[in-house]
């Protein structure tokens, strides 16, 4: 079992680009969450999603960011128009229908 | 301001030593989690406690719920280098689907 995979481990994205982060859930797993690390702060809940469903989004900023798990593949957090304050680690966390989340690797996202 | 209260913000000890660390919430839990983080990583579960008055013992780590569900402690005996990281408590509060964080404890092990 490979666990949670999030890719890539680190991306550098300028001021202005998208940036598209993936989550493969564990093996088994039909819920996936993304939270967010800003530097200094601690880890923040963004959405939970459900295979073709986002089921609580309370946590998303309300603009440049969305998220979505398709039928097929793996969960895409997709930021448009990065600015620096986007600089943090994303972390994905996947668990089964009765909860237990095992969290991957994150993604270490810095906008220069 | 933070939901899960932990403490404390940081803590040194002397390799060998004992260390707790706590967490409390203002309202009852639905269900409470540990984590270790070392700097720059991932998420590594330690426990997970959904009763009241649960305690879970791994190798030298011994977490427990209290009655109320509102305050989990975090214990480490005969402390070791490879114990040093980022402790976090995680909650859910209403019912599972959105875990809440503490800002985590951060573990010096000193020779």
């Amino acid at each position: 079992n490979a666990g949670v995979m999030q890719n890539p481990r680190h991306l550098v994205r300028r001021r202005g680009q998208e940036a598209r982060l993936r989550c493969s859930p564990m093996k088994g797993h039909s819920h996936v969450y993304w939270y967010r690390q800003l530097p200094e702060e601690g880890l923040k809940f963004m959405v939970y999603l459900q295979k073709e469903n986002i089921i609580d989004e309370s946590g998303m900023p309300k603009e440049r960011f969305s998220a979505e798990f398709p039928k097929e593949g793996p969960s895409i957090l997709r930021i448009q128009q990065v600015v620096r304050g986007d600089s943090a680690a994303y972390f994905c966390a996947s668990s089964p229908r009765d909860g237990g989340y095992t969290f991957g690797s994150g993604t270490r996202l810095t906008v220069v | 301001s933070q939901e899960l209260e932990q403490s404390p913000q940081s803590l040194i000890v002397q390799e060998g030593k004992n260390l707790t660390i706590n967490c409390t919430s203002s309202k009852t839990l639905y269900g409470l989690y540990w984590y270790k983080q070392k700097y720059g990583e991932g998420l590594i579960f330690l426990m997970m406690l959904q009763k009241g008055g649960e305690e879970k013992s791994h190798e030298k780590i011994t977490a427990k719920l209290d009655e109320k569900k509102q305050q989990s402690s975090l214990h480490i005996t005969a402390s070791q280098p490879s114990h040093a990281g980022i402790y976090l408590c995680g909650a859910d509060r209403d019912s599972w689907g959105k875990l809440q964080f503490g800002a985590g404890t951060q573990v010096v092990v000193t020779p």
